[in-house]
């Protein structure tokens, strides 16, 4: 079945500093992610669309400085958290898209900023 | 937009019995696509069911059944036979064109498998 590989699965960094987290399509063609962000007991909350090759489209609310994400392969999308704080701290998951694969999600990323 | 709603927060079921649970959603779109998801402590995502808007035929995955009711709106999930393994959160999702086809999903409903 299809795969999304999320790495790191936990990270813990400090405020003002940048985090990276990866999702990769491991054996199909992603030509959409999607972000989302958990805070504990709640649901999940879109953040942003992303198809491979073009900008992000980002929800009403998201800083799309804050939250940049990159698509730039089939395979592989990133979201990066610049100049994190402790209000970042969050759970992020992505899902991916491909064709006639409908939604897969990766194993997400809990990140404390400190 | 559209909305998904889990009225129910929490609840038990008792190990081999039956617990239903409710989602009701609100869209102007005519073709759609549910889903339920569950949830455990790992928080991985598990798809449980899908149904396609246009199917009357409720979609069922062994256990696990759904009551689709178009016209009501209505997307119940029925979990038979419950296994202590069935104790996760699980969330309605909805899926339309005008979302872009992400997923739109409810608040969740916090399942407890007694044994």
């Amino acid at each position: 079945g299809a795969v999304v590989s999320q790495h790191p699965s936990w990270v813990i960094c400090k405020s003002g500093t940048s985090v990276k987290i990866e999702c990769r399509s491991l054996d199909f063609q992603a030509t959409t992610m999607f972000w989302y962000r958990q805070f504990p007991k709640q649901s999940l909350m879109l953040m942003a669309t992303s198809n491979e090759g073009s900008k992000a489209t980002y929800e009403q609310g998201v800083e799309k400085d804050k939250f940049l994400i990159n698509h730039a392969s089939l395979t592989l999308s990133t979201l990066t958290v610049t100049s994190a704080h402790p209000e970042d701290s969050s759970f992020y998951i992505c899902s991916a898209s491909g064709r006639g694969y409908g939604y897969t999600f990766g194993s997400g990323t809990r990140l404390t900023v400190v | 937009a559209q909305t998904v709603t889990q009225s129910q927060p929490e609840m038990s079921v008792q190990e081999a019995e039956t617990v239903t649970l409710s989602c009701t959603y609100d869209t102007s779109e005519s073709d759609y696509y549910l889903f339920w998801y569950k949830q455990p402590p790992s928080r991985q995502m598990i798809l449980v069911i899908r149904q396609e808007a246009y199917k009357q035929q409720n979609a069922t995955e062994n256990r696990f059944s759904v009551n689709f009711q178009k016209a009501a709106k209505s997307f119940s999930l029925k979990i038979s036979d419950s296994q202590l393994g069935d104790a996760a959160m699980y969330f309605c999702a909805y899926q339309g064109a005008n979302s872009g086809y992400a997923l739109n999903f409810g608040k969740g409903t916090s399942l407890l498998v007694t044994p």
